[in-house]
């Protein structure tokens, strides 16, 4: 069965504080790694895709990057509109479905 | 606005009765999927259509779940009989279809009390 652990839980940042939320998984036969953002009462918004290992996606501040076991989502100088729950999930063999982990609350404060 | 949308977006209802919730898709795009999350979890995969065919439902699908696609457009997911624990959000989601992996969009979701 596949897994997706997301650490840390939540995650308290100043503003321009950077850091990196993790995203461990163990899938059979990954076909890819989903980043969203969700904000609180909304639907999950679409952030990246990554497919195999040393594959980097960048947009705005965040980027992510992904190795066999892990995947990265760094956050440089965040602001305070960064604020929110961000998924990992994963698509592996031959199904569709996405496998969601529970996801880093991130606030960030001025 | 072309993106995923659902309704309605807050049901509250007693338990017992049944409830129906609508989604439309990307107009776009073949699949279109439901999931459920309740607070503090990820989104939980319940079911999949391409077109109009049910592909794959979540062993955890209670019978009292039945979802439809009947013109490979908008779905519907019924739940009858609701119970305490069927409180959550549940939110769908479209795709493409075809031999890659793409990604879903998800819509603003309806959020389910059951009292």
């Amino acid at each position: 069965e596949d897994q997706v652990t997301q650490s840390p839980e939540a995650l308290r940042l100043q503003e321009g504080e950077s850091s990196s939320l993790n995203c461990s998984y163990t899938v059979s036969g990954l076909r890819g790694l989903f980043w969203y953002r969700q904000d609180p009462g909304k639907g999950p918004e679409f952030l990246f895709t990554l497919y195999s290992a040393g594959e980097e996606k960048e947009k705005e501040r965040l980027k992510a990057t992904l190795t066999k076991k892990e995947s990265f989502l760094h956050i440089t100088a965040p602001k305070p509109e960064d604020s929110a729950t961000y998924l990992c999930a994963v698509q592996a063999g031959g199904g569709n479905k996405l496998t969601f982990g529970t996801g880093t609350q991130l606030k960030v404060e001025l | 606005d072309t993106g995923v949308s659902q309704d309605p977006r807050h049901k509250i209802t007693k338990r017992g009765q049944n409830v129906t919730f609508r989604c439309d898709p990307i107009s776009e795009h073949n699949r279109l999927y439901w999931y459920r999350q309740t607070l503090g979890q990820g989104p939980e995969f319940l079911t999949y259509f391409q077109n109009e065919a049910q592909l794959e439902k979540s062993r955890l699908l209670s019978d009292r779940f039945s979802a439809e696609r009947p013109k490979g457009s908008f779905s519907t997911l019924e739940i009858q009989r609701t119970e305490q624990g069927d409180s959550a959000m549940y939110l769908c989601a479209s795709s493409l279809a075809g031999r890659g992996t793409y990604e879903q969009y998800f819509g603003p979701g309806t959020r389910l009390t059951v009292t």
